[in-house]
């Protein structure tokens, strides 16, 4: 089955960086990179996602590896706001199943 | 829009009732999926559906689960009878063509209890 690896939590500091990495390394050359986020209480949110350039939005910045097989979510500056599981979702090779593994908890630190 | 609506947002009920979630997703929209969390498990997908037909139901815990989409603006997941360890907090989203990149839209959520 097709997986990805994250860190089980990480720690940043408030208006710091944050860099979650996640390896995918089963990605197929038309799978998409797929990060969402789980705030306390609330249902799933989309953060961003990208094929093979890196990528900008509001809310992040996706930089992926040349060969594809791994990808680095950033917060430029994390606010506490930011204190929730980002989920790197698994290549979905073709299918149109997202799935969600244990994701990364980022706990913010005032 | 108002987005991916889900209802009840809260229901309690005892062991061997029937329970009913229902799910309006987004307008326009042509996938629709049902997840479940719980803190053991964490999320998982129970059926999506394309195009108002049940696409992969591979996720469905048993039998006691049923899901029915019979038009594009309604889903509901059902659960009879219902056992306390269906207590979880179940999702429903909405999305365009995931596989290219659309991205889901979740509900808030309807956490069941069951007794």
């Amino acid at each position: 089955d097709a997986k990805t690896t994250q860190p089980n939590s990480m720690e940043s500091n408030e208006e710091e960086p944050v860099h979650l990495p996640c390896n995918h390394s089963t990605i197929s050359g038309t799978d998409y990179i797929h990060w969402y986020r789980q705030l306390p209480s609330q249902g799933p949110e989309y953060v961003i996602h990208g094929l093979t350039s890196n990528v900008n939005n509001r809310m992040a910045s996706l930089a992926i590896a040349e060969d594809r097989k791994s990808s680095t979510l950033i917060l430029h500056r994390a606010t506490l706001r930011d204190a929730a599981v980002y989920y790197c979702i698994p290549p979905m090779n073709r299918d149109d199943k997202i799935i969600f593994g244990k994701g990364t908890r980022l706990h913010i630190l005032p | 829009d108002a987005g991916v609506i889900q209802s009840p947002r809260h229901e309690v009920t005892e062991m061997g009732q029937e329970v009913t979630l229902r799910c309006k997703p987004i307008s326009g929209h042509d996938y629709l999926f049902w997840y479940r969390q719980t803190m053991m498990r964490g999320l998982e997908l129970l059926i999506y559906f394309n195009n108002n037909v049940p696409i992969d139901d591979s996720g469905m815990p048993e039998d006691r689960f049923s899901a029915k989409m019979p038009n594009a603006s309604f889903s509901t997941l059902k659960i009879q009878p219902s056992e306390p360890r269906d207590s979880a907090v179940y999702f429903c989203a909405s999305s365009l063509a995931p596989d290219l990149g659309g991205e889901l839209f979740f509900g808030e959520g309807s956490r069941l209890t069951v007794l």
